[in-house]
């Protein structure tokens, strides 16, 4: 069955840090991996998508790679801001296509 | 927001009542899919749908029917809600069969008394 975690829960930096979110899943038959992002009490925006073909992919500040041997991803947000405070996902979706499977997020906390 | 609504978004019921969940999507996507949202939980899923008629079961799909007459609407139903039903629903639509990315609806908050 696959699992789907996410280190750390939690996570507070100030302004202008670089940071890396860690997502890693124990059965590397996946079809897709995605990242969102979750602000409290609304639903999830896409963030990344990555093929199982692709090893990385960038939007603005944000850069996902993907290791499917290892099992691992990682989200990386450069010069971090006070707006990129809020949970983020990463999901897995099985070779089938029948579910994404989501670890339970990282609580980003950006202060000014 | 790929053309995906919830209705209702918030409700309150009483154990034991009937509750349907609407999702609705704008696209034609042949994919469609319930989760439920918990503290300590994560997302998880419920039901899925994958055309007119066809669904299947997801993790957590006790309690829980769904049934889909029409492409662009998948309905939720807990036929005799109870208190541990109590949660945060999401649709979600899937590209399946291009990039399989998934997008997302507003969700619908359900609290059972």
């Amino acid at each position: 069955k696959q699992e789907v975690t996410q280190i750390p829960a939690a996570l507070s930096v100030p302004e202008g840090e670089n940071l890396v979110l860690n997502c890693s899943f124990t059965d590397s038959a996946i079809y897709n991996l995605q990242w969102f992002r979750q602000d409290p009490g609304k639903g999830l925006t896409s963030l990344l998508l990555i093929q199982s073909s692709q090893r990385e992919q960038t939007s603005g500040r944000l850069n996902a790679s993907l290791d499917k041997s290892s099992g691992r991803s990682t989200l990386y947000i450069a010069a971090s801001q006070p707006g990129d405070s809020a949970t983020y996902l990463c999901a897995v979706t099985d070779q089938a296509g029948t579910a994404l499977i989501f670890g339970k997020g990282t609580t980003l906390s950006v202060s000014s | 927001d790929a053309g995906i609504t919830q209705s209702p978004r918030h409700k309150v019921t009483e154990t034991g009542t009937p509750v349907t969940l609407r999702c609705h999507q704008t696209e034609n996507h042949r994919y469609m899919y319930w989760y439920r949202q918990d503290p300590g939980h994560g997302l998880r899923l419920i039901h899925y749908s994958y055309g007119v008629k066809d669904t299947d079961k997801g993790e957590v799909s006790d309690g829980y029917s769904v049934s889909r007459s029409k492409t662009e609407d998948f309905l939720l139903t807990l036929e005799s809600a109870t208190s541990s039903q109590t949660s945060v629903y999401f649709c979600a639509i899937s590209v399946w069969g291009d990039t399989g990315e998934l997008f997302f609806g507003e969700g619908s908050r359900l609290t059972v008394l």
